[in-house]
């Protein structure tokens, strides 16, 4: 298995522009999930999905992001408009309703908002 | 609502050495504790884990140990070696939300 597939690895866009983050989470997973790392905040739970489904999204910080997940091989999460403050590593991770409980990382998309 | 707390922030000890993390939940109901460590520009990795039923877990030479009255746990590191410097994260989660809340992270340094 390839595991977790996330792109871009690096994006660098100006102040204003939309931002779309991908996540291919690893095959037979039911759930998703999406973190946000910083310095100052750690890893931050912003949304996750079970069987395609938005379970809890209280960890999206405001509207202009949101996250889909149309079908059980992908998933998006977008900010529009990017703020330079939404500068961190965003990180996308699966897991099996069956168990383990285990959280498999993907290898993160660095966002740089200037 | 939810927290785990993680101490110390930092960590530095010589080559041999060993290493305790220790992390504090608030959620009685949280019962699986996983534990993971991130190499510098990594993603974060399992690295063991425990679940409420059981008080104790080695792996050659990582062990965590639970103490559900108190409501903490901690990571034990053997024969530090440099290899072992990362960040460590604790986490913990209840059956039926799969929702990780994790600690703030603990540097660790492993002076050669």
């Amino acid at each position: 298995d390839a595991g977790v597939i996330q792109s871009p690895r690096h994006e660098v866009t100006e102040m204003g522009q939309e931002v779309t983050l991908r996540c291919k989470p690893i095959s037979g997973h039911d759930y998703l999930f999406w973190y946000r790392q910083t310095m100052m905040r750690g890893l931050e739970l912003l949304i996750y999905f079970n069987n395609n489904v938005p379970i809890d999204d209280s960890g999206m910080p405001e509207d202009r992001f949101s996250a889909k997940m149309p079908n059980a091989s992908f998933s998006t999460l977008k900010i529009q408009p990017s703020e330079p403050r939404d500068s961190a590593v965003y990180f996308c991770a699966s897991s099996r309703l069956a168990g383990p409980y285990e959280q498999y990382f993907g290898p993160g998309t660095r966002l740089t908002v200037t | 609502g939810e927290n785990v707390e993680q101490h110390p922030s930092t960590l530095s000890v010589q080559e041999g050495d060993s290493a305790v993390i220790k992390c504090t939940y608030s959620d009685s109901a949280s019962n699986y504790f996983p534990w993971y460590k991130q190499e510098l520009g990594k993603r974060p990795q399992l690295i063991i884990d425990i679940r409420s039923n059981v008080g104790e877990k080695k792996d050659q030479r990582i062990a965590v140990t639970l103490n559900k009255t108190a409501k903490h746990f901690s990571l034990h590191i053997t024969e530090t070696q440099p290899e072992d410097s990362a960040v460590y994260f604790c986490a913990a989660t209840t059956s039926g939300t799969y929702k990780y809340i994790f600690g703030t992270g603990t540097r660790l340094k492993v002076l050669a």
